[in-house]
């Protein structure tokens, strides 16, 4: 049981190139997210996905995409790398539906850095 | 909407110290709080939780009570070592997002440094 994956795990990007964050889950879990982390900023959330095909916004999404094609997969793209998306990318899965006592399992994290 | 705050850190204390880390939230019902532990280069993992007033999580020496009186959820621990060192997040789950799933809320993050 591998939890959450997330490749790669260090990246640098220049300003205007895009790029695809990996994440998967082999737990079977419903939903899943993205964070960003920022120091003095703790996590913030890019998009959620409460299912294959159903997707949503968090509270920070502009500049990046997701898709939900499979349970297991939930990629994030950067559009067009800013240097403002500099940040650790988190990768969140939680098992369940609806009980607010839910875990929360994180992959590893991706550096990014975009020049 | 839903906030949690925490102390800014760092928190710097000598080995087997005791350690508090307050944590004090804002939800409109009845929401299940946590703590959340990030080593070093790695990512979140769950520390302990609660799930209702008065409830007490723990795990590996940690300690935290709901207190729904005073909406707080502080982090114990009678004797820290320096392998405890690591950013501690609160958090809390009470949103309804689309499709009757549940967001949770963090705090920014603690840092905790325990040195020998």
């Amino acid at each position: 049981n591998a939890g959450v994956t997330q490749t790669p795990k260090f990246q640098v990007l220049k300003t205007g190139q895009s790029m695809t964050l990996q994440c998967a889950q082999d737990m079977n879990h419903e939903y899943m997210s993205w964070y960003r982390q920022d120091p003095g900023m703790g996590l913030r959330l890019i998009h959620y996905s409460v299912g294959a095909g159903i997707t949503d916004q968090g509270e920070v999404p502009n500049g990046y995409n997701v898709s939900r094609s499979t349970t297991e997969d939930f990629p994030l793209r950067l559009l067009s790398a800013a240097p403002s998306q500099t940040s650790v990318y988190f990768c969140a899965s939680r098992s369940g539906w609806g009980q607010t006592s839910d875990t929360q399992y994180f992959g590893p994290g991706t550096r990014l850095t975009v020049l | 909407g839903d906030s949690v705050t925490q102390m800014e850190g760092p928190v710097t204390l000598s080995e087997e110290a005791f350690l508090t880390i307050n944590c004090t939230y804002t939800a409109t019902g009845y929401p299940s709080l946590f703590w959340y532990v990030q080593y070093p280069g790695e990512g979140l993992q769950l520390l302990l939780k609660a799930t209702k007033a008065d409830d007490k999580g723990s795990n590996k020496g940690f300690e935290a009570t709901y207190r729904k009186e005073t909406t707080s959820f502080h982090l114990e621990k009678g004797s820290v070592q320096v392998s405890d060192s690591a950013v501690y997040f609160c958090a809390l789950s009470e949103s309804r997002a689309s499709g009757g799933s549940y967001i949770p809320t963090f705090g920014r993050g603690t840092s905790l440094i325990v040195h020998p």
